[in-house]
């Protein structure tokens, strides 16, 4: 049982490039979530959807959008990657919107030179 | 915007002692949660405690939640090496039918053998 998917684990770009992160549940689970984590910062929140067919804004949606595909796959593009998106990714996914515990992905280590 | 700030930032305790951490935080709440994060590694759900809710077992673990301070406490009992890592808690609020949640910093807790 695999959980939280997420790929690549590691990426760098050059600012501008674009690229897509990767993420898929296999507990068929409702909800789904993209935080990124800096260092000495707790988790923020990117983007989320409640449920599929649903997307909506975090706390830090600027420079990304995201696509929930099915109810599996949410991905998270970077359009025009900035240094500022240097971060580490994380994924994740519960059963509900907000009253459930989340589980998490081993999350993508992104660099923007 | 940080909801839950933990405290201490860092602790460093020997192996078969007990370890306590605190979170306060500012705004009414769905729930409380804590996590786990081991280095290089995503997070770990451990134990969600609802704002109806006072404690809250795990094994070795045990949450308290004050609503009337705003707080709450992680305490593991008996302490071993493999607890070393970082731990957040996360509120889910309750105001605006927004359920995000929310990270703190974390503490970051060492134990030695």
């Amino acid at each position: 049982n695999a959980g939280v998917t997420q790929t690549p684990k590691f990426q760098v770009l050059k600012t501008g490039q674009s690229m897509t992160l990767q993420c898929a549940q296999d507990m068929n689970h409702n909800s789904m979530y993209w935080y990124r984590q800096d260092p000495g910062m707790g988790l923020r929140l990117i983007y989320y959807s409640a449920s599929e067919g649903t997307t909506d804004k975090g706390e830090v949606p600027n420079g990304y959008n995201v696509s929930r595909l099915n109810k599996r796959e949410f991905s998270l593009r970077l359009e025009s990657a900035a240094p500022s998106q240097t971060s580490v990714y994380f994924c994740a996914s519960s059963a509900d919107w907000g009253t459930q515990p989340q589980h998490f992905g081993d999350g993508t280590r992104l660099s923007i030179l | 915007s940080q909801q839950g700030e933990e405290d201490p930032q860092a602790l460093s305790i020997q192996e078969g002692e007990n370890a306590t951490m605190n979170c306060s935080y500012k705004t009414s709440i769905n729930n409380l949660q804590w996590y786990r994060q081991n280095s290089g590694r995503g997070l770990v759900h451990l134990i969600l405690i609802r704002s109806n809710e006072r404690e809250k077992h795990s094994g070795r673990l045990r949450v308290t939640l004050d609503t009337s301070k705003k707080s709450s406490s992680l305490l593991i009992t008996a302490s071993r090496a493999a607890d070393t890592a970082s731990y957040f808690c996360a509120t889910s609020n309750s105001g605006a039918g927004s359920y995000q949640l929310t990270f703190g910093k974390g503490t970051k807790l060492s134990v030695i053998p």
